[in-house]
C-alpha cells in the first residue's frame, strides 16, 4: 500500500518562494511525480524524479530522497496564476499505478 | 505534444440513465489509459486501468458492471457509467501513457463533470 502525506494548505505572497513537502511509504518505488491542478481542471504534469537529487525546471524545482521517502516541490518567484492544488504522486514498481496524495492548495496573495 | 481530450466536458443526466465518456490521445499512441474519479476537495482515486485490446483492471471497490471500460484502439478509451445515480456525480478524469504507466508520464484529459439528478 501507499501512504502519501502532504500539507493541506499553504499561503504565500507574490514573488516569494514556497516549498511543498511530500513524504511517502511504499512497498515498491518507481518514481515520484508532481502535478498542478487548478480548480475544476485536470492535473498537468510538472516534474518526475526517480533518482535522488534536485531537478530544476524554470521557476519550479523538485527534490527526491529515496532513503528518506521524501520529496519537495519548490516554487520560486510566485505568481498569482500559481494558485492551485499541487499533487504528489508515487509510482510503484509492482503494478505501474500512481497513488496520489490529497494535494496541497497553494494560495498566492498580492 | 502529449495532448489528451475528453468528451463531453460536462453532462447532466437523470437517475437511471447511462452516460458514456470518451478519452482520446491526440498526438501519441496510448498503450495504457487510466480512469480516475475525484470528489470535491479530494484527490484523484484510480478506478481502473485499461490496455488496448484487453479487459480493464478495476480497483478494489469499483463495480466493473457499473463502470464499463472499453479500450478499443491505441488512441481511444471509453467509460460508460450505467444506471447512474446521484452518488455517481463526480469529476471523472482519464489519463494516457505511452507505456504501462510506471516511469512513463501520465497525461491527463480535461475531465468530465457528471451530475446525476
Amino acid at each position: 500500500g501507499q501512504n502519501i502525506d502532504q500539507p493541506t494548505e499553504m499561503t504565500a505572497t507574490e514573488g516569494a518562494i514556497v516549498q511543498i513537502n511530500c513524504t511517502y511509504q511504499t512497498s515498491g518505488f518507481n518514481g515520484l511525480f508532481w502535478y498542478q491542478q487548478h480548480a475544476g481542471e485536470a492535473p498537468t504534469f510538472l516534474s518526475y524524479n526517480v533518482l535522488d537529487g534536485l531537478e530544476e525546471k524554470g521557476r519550479f524545482s523538485s527534490f527526491l530522497s529515496r532513503s528518506k521517502g521524501y520529496s519537495y516541490l519548490l516554487l520560486k518567484e510566485l505568481q498569482m496564476k500559481d494558485s492551485a492544488s499541487y499533487l504528489c504522486a508515487v509510482s510503484h514498481s509492482n503494478d505501474y499505478k500512481l497513488s496520489f496524495g490529497a494535494g496541497t492548495t497553494v494560495t498566492v496573495r498580492a | 505534444g502529449a495532448v489528451v481530450s475528453q468528451h463531453p466536458s460536462w453532462v447532466i443526466c437523470k437517475s437511471g440513465t447511462s452516460v458514456k465518456i470518451e478519452c482520446r490521445s491526440l498526438d501519441f499512441q496510448a498503450t495504457t489509459m487510466f480512469w480516475y474519479r475525484q470528489f470535491p476537495k479530494q484527490s484523484l482515486m484510480l478506478m481502473a486501468t485499461s490496455n488496448e485490446g484487453s479487459k480493464a483492471t478495476y480497483e478494489q471497490g469499483v463495480e466493473k458492471d457499473k463502470f464499463l471500460i472499453n479500450h478499443a484502439s491505441l488512441t481511444l478509451s471509453t467509460l460508460t457509467v450505467t444506471s447512474a445515480h446521484p452518488e455517481d456525480s463526480s469529476f471523472y478524469i482519464c489519463s494516457a501513457s505511452e507505456g504501462q504507466g510506471g516511469t512513463d508520464t501520465q497525461y491527463f484529459g480535461p475531465g468530465t463533470r457528471l451530475t446525476v439528478l
